[in-house]
């Protein structure tokens, strides 16, 4: 079974604070993805990576960046913590890019920013 | 650019009766399809997926989608629910022209009274 495990399952930060969210697979993926889940807004992408130190902007990467030193370890970084990103954060892996391949996901960080 | 609409962002059904959301995509290009289920405080998990063969796809838990390209649409069913389908359920669809990232629709809530 792929597992993607993801550092904290509830986290609590002050704005401006710097905030670092991990995200491991241990199936070898290239892939990894992280996403933030919103009420009626469903997931939207933030960043995605398809190999090691190789990071591409979704579609609301603004006030995030990634780092992707190892294989199977995908970090979202917020440089500075603002109100507007309590979230759920949601990270997947997927194997290399082919129709139709799905994602894994891990279960989620509840981030709340106060 | 594709686009997802669930066009039921709650639907309430009766233990034992059909269970229907509706899905509808946009897309200039022939998308990958995904139903995917996150029970509460849970990842996200494949229900189902459609890459081009079948239009009518089996799932996991007795679910069912089918693809219907002249109306855009990819409904998901199951003939009885089941306490246990009690979640929130997301149409996805990828599109590999565009780079196969994953657009999701805003998610369908569904409760299911015993």
């Amino acid at each position: 079974d792929v597992k993607v495990t993801q550092s904290s399952r509830y986290l609590v930060k002050r704005t401006g604070e710097k905030v670092f969210l991990e995200c491991v697979q241990d199936m070898d993926h290239e892939n990894m993805f992280w996403y933030r889940q919103d009420p009626g807004l469903g997931l939207r992408l933030i960043y995605f990576s398809y190999d090691v130190k190789m990071k591409e902007k979704g579609d609301i990467p603004e006030g995030y960046s990634v780092s992707r030193e190892k294989k199977e370890r995908f970090s979202l970084i917020l440089e500075s913590a603002s109100t507007n990103q309590t979230s759920m954060y949601l990270c997947a892996s997927s194997p290399p890019v082919g129709f139709g391949n799905e994602q894994y996901f891990g279960p989620g960080t509840r981030l709340t920013v106060t | 650019a594709q686009s997802v609409t669930q066009l039921d962002s709650h639907v309430s059904v009766s233990e034992g009766t059909p269970v229907l959301l509706r899905c509808n995509y946009s897309s200039s290009y022939s998308p990958s399809l995904f139903w995917y289920v996150q029970h509460p405080n849970k990842g996200l998990q494949l229900l189902l997926k459609y890459t081009s063969a079948a239009t009518l796809v089996k799932g996991i838990n007795g679910f069912e989608a089918e693809f219907k390209k002249s109306e855009t649409s990819f409904h998901l069913t199951k003939p009885s629910a089941h306490m246990s389908d009690a979640a929130e359920y997301f149409c996805v669809v990828r599109i590999q022209a565009a780079g196969n990232k994953l657009t999701f629709g805003g998610g369908t809530r569904v409760l299911v009274k015993p």
